[in-house]
């Protein structure tokens, strides 16, 4: 069936480096894909999103990247510091559902 | 602003009681919500798409007579999670879409853990 999985469960960072979490997607019909942030015990946190009209969007820190060619969708976190330590969520929406992927666990070390 | 709360954040209870979680979004109005379960260290699932003023539409699996949602105004929603039992133990999330702004956006609550004795 369709589904969103991520390729890392965990991965472990060092502070100040670039953090890439990646995201797979099989639901050609998605339009709409976003990352979340999710620390311990709390929901989601938005942090940014896509539409399958462009292939990059950047934040403050942080950029998606999508390739619909090969259904693919990264998170990139620049300068990663102790506080993004959490487990990100990519998620893809069609027809107003969202389905998230299994999510990774960051862990930003001294 | 876009701002959605949940009461209560925790309730322990026991098995055989029922459970209402409330979902409200506090400076929009939202015509659509969601409600989810998560388990730990697993991802989020949608268990149910909740209507105002219409009944709630489940996911494949999700027991409707288990689970009662009612989106009574624009801005509430509410989880009944009937006779729960240990197994229903779990932390509940609900996300609001806007009525109004960008498609498909959805805002999340801060979850309600629940713990059935």
């Amino acid at each position: 069936g369709e589904s969103v999985g991520l390729h890392l469960p965990t991965l472990s960072v060092q502070e100040g480096d670039n953090s890439i979490i990646n995201c797979a997607y099989s639901n050609s019909a998605s339009d709409y894909f976003i990352w979340y942030k999710q620390e311990s015990g709390k929901g989601p946190q938005f942090i940014i999103d896509i539409r399958s009209n462009m292939d990059k969007r950047q934040g403050q820190r942080v950029t998606v990247l999508l390739n619909k060619t090969v259904k693919h969708l990264s998170l990139q976190i620049a300068a990663t510091q102790p506080g993004d330590s959490a487990v990100y969520f990519c998620a893809e929406a069609s027809w107003g559902k969202f389905q998230f992927g299994a999510g990774t666990q960051v862990v930003v070390t001294p | 602003g876009a701002v959605v709360s949940q009461h209560p954040s925790r309730v322990i209870c026991k098995s055989g009681t029922s459970v209402k979680i409330e979902c409200r979004s506090l400076d929009f109005q939202a015509t659509t919500m969601f409600w989810y379960r998560q388990f730990p260290k697993k991802s989020l699932m949608l268990m149910a798409t909740s209507n105002e003023g219409s009944k709630a539409t489940y996911e494949q699996g999700v027991e409707k007579d288990k689970f009662l949602i009612n989106h009574a105004s624009l801005t509430l929603s509410t989880l009944t999670v009937t006779s729960a039992h240990p197994e229903d133990s779990s932390f509940y999330i609900c996300s609001a879409s806007p009525d109004r702004g960008v498609p498909d956006t959805q805002y999340f609550g801060p979850g309600t853990r629940l713990t059935v004795l």
